[in-house]
């Protein structure tokens, strides 16, 4: 089965401390995962992706994700949080399975909440 | 900000109205979706099509039908609105791998 979990619903870091939002996946293949935030009536916005090629990838907003095969993890970190940086953050992997044409699966979000 | 845009931004409506929620971008991307979010929960996947007068089904069963007779549109329909059908609605476009999402439409069925 395709899935991904996030087994945090909240995360909470002091201002100016690296965060971490957990992601694993369970996909049958290659895994293409991604990462969105999602700040207060707003919609999605596509922070990051790993397709293939080196494990560490970047993205926006000083974001960045590592990918793990051997974990089948891909966590989002952030050297030094802002209170900015407070939303709500989805991880996604593309769904490989026959027939969905490449749909994401989404996790259920992580509230990330980065006190001053 | 990606170009994709969602009328209304708030809805609220009495049960058993139609309604039409719209979804349009300028990006010409064949792929759109339609997600149905509950405020700070995952995302269900409740419509999505390929291209013009192309549409299917997601994983979440839904009793809104959609339409897709311009690249551009990717309306929402729900012929009778339900308390049940409280929810904020995502319309999202995709180039390549990446979907971009429109800024939602939050409705209330009263």
């Amino acid at each position: 089965a395709q899935s991904v979990a996030q087994p945090e619903d909240q995360v909470n870091v002091a201002e100016g401390n690296p965060l971490t939002v957990k992601c694993t996946y369970s996909v049958s293949g290659n895994p293409y995962l991604f990462w969105y935030v999602q700040y207060p009536n707003r919609g999605l916005q596509f922070l990051l992706k790993y397709i293939t090629g080196d494990n560490l990838v970047k993205g926006s907003y000083g974001f960045e994700a590592e990918f793990n095969k051997s974990q089948t993890s891909f966590h989002l970190k952030k050297p030094s949080a802002l209170v900015s940086d407070s939303a709500l953050y989805f991880c996604a992997v593309r769904d490989l399975r026959g027939g969905s044409q490449g749909n994401l699966i989404f996790g259920k979000g992580t509230k990330l909440s980065v006190k001053p | 900000e990606a170009d994709i845009y969602q009328t209304p931004r708030y809805l609220v409506i009495g049960t058993g109205k139609k309604i039409t929620l719209e979804c349009s971008q300028t990006m010409g991307h064949d792929k759109m979706y339609w997600y149905q979010q509950d405020p700070g929960m995952e995302l269900h996947l409740i419509h999505y099509s390929y291209g013009v007068n192309s549409t299917e089904k997601g994983d979440l069963s839904s009793e809104s039908t959609v339409s897709r007779i311009r690249t551009e549109h990717f309306p929402l329909t729900l012929e009778s609105a339900r308390p049940s059908h409280t929810s904020q609605y995502l319309c999202a476009s995709k180039r390549v791998d990446e979907q971009y999402f429109g800024p939602g439409t939050r409705l209330t069925v009263t």
